[in-house]
């Protein structure tokens, strides 16, 4: 059961215009979402993150947008540039339970970003 | 900031023999640290949750005899894998979430390839 989905294993976007990448989610107790950019064998490198009780949190070219009632986030990234080719998760925690903070992944999107 | 490391980076044994990885935050303490696994084209898969000066605790379907993790300190966790196979080759990054400040973020090493023959 993946509580963590996305749904497109990949994208490509031209330099310059905007990528959009989306995540959903199935576990209403999550609480807290982050993004990861990773390159093939490199651990992932966080990107942004956003809080439940937000709906939307912005940094540089990134910015982050949650609707809880659909439970989906998506991330923008604009101007997408060619060094943002790389493969994005999304992942998700929940503080409730004694869970130490656990994230909980999805399978990953690669961004291909043309020039 | 935020900067985790693990050592090896690349590791090719023998079936059979143990190897230790490491994982350090550089420059923030880390009470809770984590390990994952990831196959080919696959995301990561969390195998333990690892606390300072506790057990650690496993996932399901995860050998704790198998895979060995010592938090003996705020900046320091080390997996071992006992008796390597080859179906024990693999990806295995490490994450630390700081002590102080956003813990629901974790900062990831740069992960270990091991490949035992």
């Amino acid at each position: 059961d993946q509580q963590v989905k996305q749904n497109s294993p990949s994208l490509s976007v031209q330099e310059g215009r905007i990528s959009i990448l989306n995540c959903d989610y199935t576990n209403s107790m999550f609480d807290y979402f982050l993004w990861y950019k990773k390159y093939p064998a490199e651990g992932p490198t966080f990107l942004i993150s956003i809080s439940s009780i937000k709906d939307k949190n912005e940094d540089g070219r990134f910015t982050v947008f949650l609707n809880k009632s659909a439970k989906h986030l998506s991330l923008h990234i604009v101007p997408s540039q060619p060094g943002d080719s790389a493969v994005y998760f999304c992942a998700a925690s929940s503080n409730s339970g004694g869970s130490n903070y656990k994230l909980t992944f999805g399978k990953g999107t690669l961004l291909t970003v043309n020039p | 900031g935020a900067v985790v490391s693990q050592h090896p980076s690349r590791v090719i044994c023998k079936s059979g023999t143990s190897v230790k990885i490491e994982c350090r935050s550089l420059d923030f303490q880390a009470t809770t640290m984590f390990w994952y696994r990831q196959f080919p084209k696959q995301s990561l898969m969390l195998m333990a949750t690892s606390n300072e000066g506790s057990k650690a605790t496993y996932e399901q379907g995860v050998e704790k005899d198998k895979f060995l993790i010592n938090h003996a300190s705020l900046t320091l966790s080390t997996l071992t894998v006992t008796s390597a196979h080859p179906e024990d080759s693999s990806f295995y990054i490490c994450s630390a979430a700081p002590t102080s400040g956003i813990q629901e973020t974790q900062y990831f090493g740069p992960g270990t390839r091991l490949l035992v023959l």
